[in-house]
């Protein structure tokens, strides 16, 4: 099974800062990695996928990069509204598996 | 657009079945996969498995043993049962929408929350 670790574990910003949460991989995953936020009490919501690949309807302050083992979720000048948590998903092998996900909380 | 609507009994005591559904209105059903997906309260989300129109099927090992994954085509569902549940189980269970085989999941229903007590 593929262990995704994410870091930091929470993160509180200032609007219009830059976040960068990072995922990391246990073995290469290619651009197999997938992005999503999940505000409280939501359903998870995709952001980015295949690593770096933008979602229509998706503010183009997220952006995403990496291959292989390390990836990197940016949010350009975050806003009161980007306060979620967020996931990376491999799906380069089963089980599909999850990180543990970055809390980003509004100062 | 694409809803999953899902539904099915949030209260279950231990060594029950747990039994979810969940409906695809508004979109093609056949040429996706469709999975299901759980978080505990406060913690990570953890994916169950998935089907497609089929009836072909793809579990995590951790629950294959407990774990059914069917579909209804003619209704347009997909159901999740898992068998002799624990506290450990108690979580929000999500269903949600694959493009692809193992990929990642674009759509998603509201969620419903299990408890076993």
């Amino acid at each position: 099974e593929i262990v995704l670790t994410q870091s930091p574990d929470f993160q509180s910003v200032t609007p219009k800062e830059k976040v960068t949460i990072t995922c990391r991989a246990s073995q290469s995953i290619g651009s197999s990695l997938h992005w999503y936020q999940q505000k409280p009490d939501q359903s998870p919501k995709l952001l980015i996928k295949y690593a770096s690949q933008s979602i229509s309807g998706v503010p183009s302050r997220f952006s995403g990069s990496g291959s292989g083992t390390d990836f990197t979720l940016t949010i350009n000048s975050l806003e009161a509204e980007d306060a979620a948590a967020y996931y990376c998903l491999q799906s380069s092998s089963l089980p599909l598996t999850f990180g543990g996900g970055t809390k980003v909380g509004i100062k | 657009q694409v809803q999953l609507q899902q539904w099915g009994a949030g209260l279950l005591k231990p060594s029950e079945t747990l039994s979810l559904t969940c409906g695809v209105y508004n979109g093609s059903f056949s040429g996706y996969y469709w999975n299901w997906v759980r978080q505990p309260p406060g913690k990570g989300l953890e994916w169950i498995g998935e089907i497609n129109h089929s009836g072909s099927t793809n579990y995590n090992p951790s629950l294959k043993s407990r774990v059914t994954i069917s579909v209804d085509t003619s209704k347009n569902q997909f159901s999740l049962k898992l068998n002799s549940v624990t506290a450990a189980d108690t979580a929000v269970y999500y269903c949600a929408r694959g493009p692809y085989k193992w990929g990642y999941m674009d759509v998603w229903g509201k969620g419903t929350t299990v408890t076993i007590s």
